[in-house]
């Protein structure tokens, strides 16, 4: 069965403190692994779509990479505007696996 | 309107009661999903519909029906739900239809649904 887990469940950091969220995942075939984000009361919406271990995509100060077992949704100097959900989703065979999301709160 | 419309965003309902979800569309895509988001808990697919056909029905219990009268139209009707059935209800849509998991989903704001 596919597994995702996303690391931490919850991040506090002040304005311009770069960091990084994790996603690790087991699956028996990756066939591609997207990033969304949620603000609260609303939907997800989609960041990025990461096909092969070594690609990395790039959107304002969101920088995400991957390799074979996780991906890193690195955050530089971020604002208070990027406090949301970031959620992680595994493409595997025909389904879409989610993972339960870290929550990323910046403090001005 | 643009994007994915749902409504009505609150909801309260009685284990008794009979009420639908609705969700629209603006963007010309081909499929339309329904997603459970509940606290804690990652995403979870209900059902696909690709060009108004069901493709996916993610054994999801019988009271929830969901119907999908064109692309660009999805309801999910309710009927004696259980209090764990509370949730945030989010649909979605992609451009293209086929396999669930290929597919960058656009979603709509969602529907939180509370079971008394």
């Amino acid at each position: 069965e596919d597994q995702v887990t996303q690391s931490p469940e919850a991040l506090r950091l002040q304005e311009g403190e770069s960091s990084s969220l994790n996603c690790s995942y087991t699956v028996s075939g990756l066939r591609g692994l997207f990033w969304y984000r949620q603000d609260p009361g609303k939907g997800p919406e989609f960041l990025f779509t990461l096909y092969s271990a070594g690609e990395e995509k790039e959107k304002e100060r969101l920088k995400a990479t991957l390799t074979k077992k996780e991906s890193f949704l690195h955050i530089t100097a971020p604002k208070p505007e990027d406090s949301a959900t970031y959620l992680c989703a595994v493409h595997s065979g025909s389904r879409l696996t989610f993972g339960e999301g870290t929550q990323l709160t910046v403090n001005p | 309107e643009t994007g994915v419309t749902q409504t009505p965003r609150h909801l309260v309902m009685g284990m008794t009661n009979k009420k639908s979800l609705k969700c629209e569309q603006h963007l010309g895509h081909n499929a339309m999903y329904w997603y459970k988001q509940s606290a804690k808990k990652p995403l979870e697919l209900m059902f696909v519909y690709n060009f108004k056909e069901q493709t996916e029905n993610n054994s999801v219990p019988s009271r929830f029906s969901p119907e999908c009268p064109n692309s660009s139209h999805l309801f999910l009707h309710l009927h004696t739900l259980q209090p764990e059935d509370s949730a945030l209800y989010l649909c979605a849509s992609s451009q293209q239809g086929g396999a669930s998991g290929a597919n960058v989903l656009t979603f709509g704001a969602g529907s939180r649904l509370t079971v008394l």
